[in-house]
């Protein structure tokens, strides 16, 4: 199953609301995770089932769709929220998107 | 406190082999499924090992089967990934990871670089 996201890179500023945008190639019903990464470590799970919080993650974090079409919605954008967001289908063998890379205005 | 650490990483030949492994700390490590999943340079990660928690379940990538294999010892609380016929396409950031139910990891180690040159 190959995954798409979009944009490629997002500039928002601190406060403002981040929307990112991710297709599966088919239906991975709602088997749809959402991590983060920053440079130099691992990547973090923010999001599972399409739309559950991770333990710890903040409720500013949100996830929703299911079958093809997923977004991840951060609301009130902080500082330390810049970073690549990958989602990753689990339905089938585990593949991630190319990643959508958000800076901080 | 809860930790991964990878170890094994380094320069390699192509053609070459490489052993890396996974020590874990502060989690019942047998319970957990464990995963390699590599990220070559600026680009997504990538699953290539999977292995449950009894070692009887185990799948590999396409871009892997037959030249990787993954094996885990749960009274030392380690996972390895033994790998065969290293090809230049092989360079990554070798990340184990782990999780308690689906293939979502929720807990990964800091990584190991492979890289395959001549």
């Amino acid at each position: 199953i190959v995954m798409t996201q979009s944009p490629v890179t997002l500039s928002v500023s601190p406060g403002e609301r981040a929307t990112l945008s991710c297709r599966a190639s088919q239906s991975v019903d709602s088997d749809l995770a959402w991590y983060q990464q920053k440079p130099g470590q691992a990547p973090r799970l923010l999001i599972y089932e399409s739309s559950t919080r991770a333990a710890g993650i903040p409720a500013r974090f949100n996830g929703g769709g299911s079958g093809t079409d997923f977004t991840l919605t951060i609301s009130g954008l902080q500082s330390e929220d810049f970073g690549i967001y990958y989602c990753q289908q689990y339905n089938e063998w585990p593949t991630f998107g190319p990643g959508t890379k958000v800076h901080i205005k | 406190q809860v930790q991964m650490v990878e170890s094994g990483g380094g320069l390699v030949k192509p053609g070459g082999s490489l052993r890396l492994s996974c020590v874990a700390s502060g989690i019942r490590f047998d319970s957990y499924y464990m995963a390699w999943i590599r990220q070559a340079p600026g680009k997504g990660p990538e699953w290539i090992a999977y292995i449950n928690s009894r070692a009887d379940n185990i799948h590999y990538g396409d871009s892997v089967k037959g030249r990787f294999s993954v094996s885990r010892d749960n009274g030392k609380n380690a996972l390895y990934l033994q790998m065969h016929s290293l090809r230049v396409d092989d360079t990554a950031i070798y990340f184990c990871a782990g999780g308690e139910w689906r293939r979502y990891p929720h807990l990964w180690g800091q990584g190991t670089p492979v890289t395959v040159s001549s």
